[in-house]
């Protein structure tokens, strides 16, 4: 069974501060992908990144970055320089092979980040 | 850009009644699939829906739930007699191949 665990429940940073969000998960399958999801207050779900389990190049993304190490089985989350608006939930979830199952992603608990001004 | 649309925003029913939640997924989408967000838990996986016919179903999607594709656009999750758990945010999503899912702006949920 694949599992997605985020340890910490909540952070809160002033702006400007660098932060970073963990993610580790447990499969069985040798191929799988990697998500990060961003829930605002308003409460939709929006994608951020996904990476499968053959590319652990690092990748950055404006002043998001994502931290993928296969021998931790860990997908961290960067976010550099802070704004009030990465105030948010922010998810990492796991999906196991391919066909159908793709798109059946086990959540992790979420992270609540509140950057302050 | 294309969205996944969910409709009502907000639908509150009473205990034992029926209700049905509506999505308009993204037109050329082929995999289809429902998610519920209990306030303040993590996300979890109900079914996933791809040519016409249930692909995988989470414990949670018991009889009393049922999914449809009525039409070439609409996809229907529904609840023949709700209970007050099922008070939750139910997010619909699609995708096409190995895209990543798009999910809706969710329906709030609430059984009274």
């Amino acid at each position: 069974a694949q599992k997605v665990t985020q340890a910490q429940t909540e952070i809160s940073v002033v702006e400007k501060e660098d932060v970073t969000l963990d993610c580790v998960y447990e499969t069985r399958d040798t191929t799988y992908y990697l998500f990060w999801y961003k829930q605002p207050p308003s409460g939709e779900l929006v994608f951020l990144i996904r990476r499968n389990s053959f590319d652990e190049q690092n990748e950055i993304s404006g002043r998001y970055s994502w931290n993928f190490q296969k021998s931790t089985s860990s997908f961290n989350f960067t976010i550099t320089a802070s704004q009030v608006v990465d105030s948010a939930v922010y998810f990492c979830a796991l999906s196991e092979g391919g066909g159908t199952s793709y798109g059946k992603l086990t959540f992790g608990q979420g992270t609540i980040l509140t950057v302050h001004p | 850009e294309p969205e996944v649309t969910q409709t009502p925003s907000h639908q509150v029913t009473q205990m034992g009644q029926e209700v049905i939640l509506r999505c308009v997924p993204i037109s050329n989408h082929l995999y289809f699939y429902w998610y519920r967000q209990i306030l303040g838990q993590k996300v979890e996986f109900l079914v996933s829906f791809y040519n016409n016919e249930i692909s995988e179903k989470s414990e949670i999607f018991d009889d009393q739930f049922s999914v449809e594709r009525p039409d070439g656009s609409n996809f229907t999750l529904k609840i023949r007699s709700t209970k007050l758990e099922d008070s939750a945010m139910y997010f619909c999503a699609s995708r096409a191949g190995t895209s990543p899912l798009h999910f809706g702006n969710g329906t709030r949920l609430t059984v009274t």
